[in-house]
């Protein structure tokens, strides 16, 4: 089942915050983040795994709420390189041999001078 | 080096015709895949190979055949095309631990063009 992603899309002035958020209606194991810029492949930003943990990379960090199915990405003092679709993608808790991906539909960030 | 290629680039073929696309990837990953991208943007998981063989077959029609002659190589060839095919189409590699997804790295992605 596909994660929920919200907001769907989000317009940022240079320098200010920003949340994302992804949330699942089934039990996970882990969130992966991507960043799509227009044209390009996705990027790997980060995962987390069940266990709540918290993650950085530079001013961009996620948590992972493993009760709630959710996980939220922060994106701080946003810079115009951070411009692109954020895509979460969740795995479920349950292990089977065909164990995937979903991806959420993303969530278009637009950062402006 | 590029990490994961696919070629071509980019296709404009008529309805009717068949196509395939090549990936390779140099990074040593056990598991490859192959997302469909809409133009909507929604991601789609469509096939993932371990080690050559096929462990995820989603609903997909049969006209889309996947190949895997090695660990480093995942190919798509697709029958009969239809407009609705039309998409971009990614290769990904990853690390597959304990049957566990690791981090994705994509191919720069096929623009499959179908008129």
């Amino acid at each position: 089942q596909q994660p929920v992603q919200s907001p769907q899309a989000v317009i940022l002035r240079e320098g200010e915050d920003a949340v994302i958020n992804c949330s699942s209606s089934k039990a996970l194991y882990s969130v992966h983040w991507y960043r799509q810029k227009h044209g390009e492949a996705p990027v790997f930003l980060m995962i987390l795994l069940k266990g709540g943990e918290q993650k950085g990379h530079e001013k961009i960090s996620a948590s992972f709420n493993e009760k709630k199915q959710q996980s939220s990405l922060y994106l701080t003092a946003s810079q115009l390189s951070y411009s692109g679709t954020y895509f979460c993608g969740t795995e479920g808790a349950l292990r089977t041999s065909g164990s995937r991906l979903t991806f959420g539909e993303g969530t278009q960030l637009t950062v402006n001078p | 080096d590029t990490a994961v290629s696919q070629t071509p680039k980019y296709l404009v073929t008529q309805m009717g015709n068949d196509k395939s696309i090549k990936c390779e990837q140099n990074l040593g990953h056990d598991t490859m895949y192959w997302y469909k991208q809409d133009s909507k943007k929604f991601l789609k998981i469509m096939f993932s190979y371990n080690n050559k063989e096929l462990i995820i077959n989603e609903t997909v029609p049969n006209r889309f055949s996947p190949k895997s002659p090695d660990k480093a190589h995942l190919n798509l060839h697709i029958n009969s095309l239809e407009l609705g095919d039309s998409a971009v189409y990614f290769c990904a590699s990853s690390r597959r631990l304990a049957g566990r997804t690791g981090e994705l790295f994509f191919g720069e992605g096929s623009r499959l063009t179908v008129l």
